[in-house]
């Protein structure tokens, strides 16, 4: 069966340091891969998504970057964080080449919860 | 054009009543449209959801109706139970790029069961 790994669960940080979050997915070959941050009040925001290695695809302009070295791992990173990088951030996948609708279905990991101070 | 509305921010259901979750969208190529629960904590699991071809779908206690020419779409909770108390999002896709489709996901509303 497949699985989806996140961590750290808890980040706290000072304003300016770096981030480095991390998922891995397990079970599956070739998935769709997303980083989706969660704000109170605002939903579920589609940072970055990718099709395959070296593909990142940006949705929204800010201060994060994701890559994706390896096929199943997806890493959200920043080099300076701001205090409105705070946020509950999410990794998830679904089906690689036929898409989410196609699918389905987004399986989403357990989420990291960030503080920046 | 790809916002997908959702209300209300929060709901109190007494224990046995029906929980009512409504949504709206503009982008008439949205083709997909399910409901993704959430437990504080964890990260949102698929709940149920519907394509246009159908006006309503039910499993077990939920129920998702669909009127395609208002452009809505809403979640019914039949039966509420305490367990049921999490945070709900409706979210929509379209085919339009096979293969390479997000989810676009409304603000979500707090659902609260009370005994």
């Amino acid at each position: 069966s497949q699985t989806i790994h996140q961590w750290p669960a808890t980040l706290v940080q000072p304003v300016g340091s770096p981030l480095s979050l991390e998922c891995t997915v397990e079970g599956t070959s070739n998935p769709n891969l997303y980083w989706y941050r969660q704000a109170a009040g605002r939903g579920l925001q589609l940072l970055f998504y990718s099709v395959g290695i070296g593909q990142i695809s940006s949705e929204v302009p800010q201060n994060l970057s994701a890559s994706r070295p390896q096929d199943r791992q997806f890493i959200l990173s920043s080099k300076k964080l701001l205090l409105s990088d705070s946020g509950f951030y999410l990794c998830a996948w679904s089906e690689g080449l036929i898409g989410v609708r196609e699918a389905g279905e987004l399986f989403f990991g357990e989420g990291s919860r960030l503080t920046v101070l | 054009q790809q916002q997908v509305k959702q209300s209300p921010q929060s709901l109190i259901v007494q224990k046995g009543g029906i929980s009512i979750i409504n949504c709206a969208y503009e982008n008439t190529a949205f083709d997909y449209f399910p409901w993704y629960q959430q437990f504080p904590g964890k990260g949102p699991a698929l709940l149920i959801a519907i394509r246009p071809d159908v006006s309503e779908k039910k499993e077990g206690r939920f129920t998702i109706s669909f009127n395609k020419s208002a452009k809505q779409f809403s979640l019914h909770i039949m039966d509420s139970q305490p367990g049921d108390s999490a945070t709900y999002f409706c979210a929509a896709s379209s085919g339009a790029n096979f293969g390479n489709e997000k989810l676009t996901f409304g603000t979500g509303t707090r659902l609260t069961i009370i005994p």
